[in-house]
């Protein structure tokens, strides 16, 4: 079985650029889940689909991120404008539903300059 | 919110012995806790969960206990070899909701 797909690996940018993420889970996974993880901290959840609508996305700085989850498949995480702060890995993770195993990918390790 | 604390000192263990991890938390009891290896370059992965009303979980070499009384969860690993070398990340939903909340991880190294 095909685990969780994320591209690119890494991404260099200035501040104030935008970026865009893009994430494939696993087949059949209903939820799909965007995270942050800075150097040294676990995971922080930015945004939580099921199918493609939103669950939560109490965390998510909407003045700069956006994300969708194209047709409940796919999705996208994109930054616009960047800042310093935002240089950490990006997860996406997977799961059957909402509360089950999550399955995480390998991220996208974005650094601003 | 839930506030989740891990050693932030990596632990040094030698191959063979049993290596103890702590995963404390604050607040309210969660129903149930996971815990997450990553290796650095890699997403986490799932190891094992429990539930607050197990006292106990094992996965081969892995023992879980969930303590909701001292709110605290331990983590071994028997008979630790060097493959074992990772970060170790508790997870709990956080209060009112699904949200996992992870805790910064312990790194483990083991010495041949």
């Amino acid at each position: 079985e095909a685990g969780v797909a994320q591209s690119p690996r890494y991404k260099i940018i200035e501040k104030r650029q935008s970026v865009a993420f893009w994430c494939n889970p696993i087949s059949g996974h209903a939820t799909l889940y965007w995270y942050q993880q800075i150097l040294g901290q676990g995971p922080k959840l930015l945004i939580q689909f099921q199918n493609n609508g939103v669950v939560d996305d109490s965390q998510l700085p909407k003045d700069r991120f956006s994300a969708e989850r194209l047709k409940g498949v796919d999705s996208t995480l994109k930054i616009q404008p960047a800042k310093l702060e935002d240089s950490a890995v990006y997860l996406c993770a997977s799961s059957l539903g909402g509360g089950d195993t999550q399955y995480f990918g390998p991220g996208t390790r974005l650094t601003v300059l | 919110s839930q506030k989740i604390e891990q050693n932030s000192e990596a632990l040094n263990i030698q191959e063979g012995k049993t290596a103890t991890l702590t995963c404390n938390y604050t607040n309210y009891s969660p129903a149930y806790l996971q815990w997450y290896r990553q290796d650095p370059g890699r997403g986490p992965v799932f190891l094992l969960l429990i539930r607050e009303n197990e006292k106990e979980k094992r996965k081969e070499r892995l023992k879980v206990t969930f303590d909701t009384t001292l709110k605290q969860s331990l983590f071994h690993i028997t008979a630790s070899q060097p493959a074992d070398s990772a970060t170790y990340l508790c997870a709990l939903p956080d209060y009112g909701n699904n949200r996992l909340a992870f805790g910064k991880g312990n790194q483990v190294v083991v010495i041949p």
